[in-house]
């Protein structure tokens, strides 16, 4: 299995921030590489796929960026909805796995 | 608009069978573009993927679950099912079905259903 991994775990910010989340994988994943966002009791919400690619009606702050292992997501100019937590997805190979997950807190 | 809904018995005792379905909406299933697939988020855990279904029944299984996992699906209906079978409280988690966009799940049109409840207990 590709291992999947995130730092932080948890990120400590404030409305107006600039917030970069890392995600790597144990191997190659080329640009098949998603983002979501999760907030409590709700469904994970995809913002990006093939790592820098945006989804429909997903707000212009959020972005990707990465190839291969390595892989950003920033947040530019914070917002009070965007305190949430965040995963990596790979879907290069099977089975298709997560990162651990990064939850982003107010400050 | 698609929208998925999971639905299940929430309560299961241990060794007994988990049958969950997922109901879809505002779309068809029966589309080449998209795969059918089910989530889980253990407690205070990250997330798993177990598995997806084309619309011709075509399987995919994460190799954990392999042995104890069937995925289904019912065109006339618009649903897919997942049967997890000889669980334990291991199994207790929330389960999201979703529908994979293009290459897959985490591709562009991917959508997540509100997830389910299932706990494993006597």
């Amino acid at each position: 299995d590709i291992e999947m991994s995130q730092s932080p775990s948890t990120l400590s910010a404030s409305v107006g921030d600039r917030v970069t989340i890392t995600c790597g994988a144990s191997q190659s994943v080329s640009n098949w590489l998603a983002w979501y966002q999760q907030k409590p009791g709700k469904a994970p919400k995809l913002l990006i796929y093939k790592a820098s690619s945006s989804e429909s009606g997903v707000p212009s702050r959020f972005s990707g960026s990465g190839f291969e292992t390595d892989f950003t997501l920033t947040i530019n100019s914070l917002q009070p909805d965007d305190f949430a937590t965040y995963y990596c997805q790979q879907y290069h190979d099977y089975p298709w796995t997560f990162g651990q997950g990064t939850k982003v807190e107010i400050k | 608009q698609v929208r998925l809904q999971e639905s299940g018995p929430g309560l299961v005792k241990p060794s007994q069978t988990l049958s969950l379905t997922c109901i879809v909406s505002g779309g068809s299933i029966s589309t080449a573009s998209y795969d059918w697939s089910w989530i889980r988020q253990l407690p205070g855990k990250g997330l798993e993927w177990i598995g997806y279904i084309y619309y011709r029944g075509t399987t995919e299984y994460n190799p954990s679950l392999k042995s104890r996992v069937a995925i289904s699906i019912d065109t006339s209906k618009n649903q897919f099912s997942l049967n997890l079978t000889s669980v334990t409280a291991a199994d207790t988690a929330l389960y999201f079905c979703a529908r994979g966009g293009l290459g897959g799940l985490g591709g562009r049109g991917t959508i997540w259903g509100q997830g389910t409840q299932a706990i494993v207990s006597s």
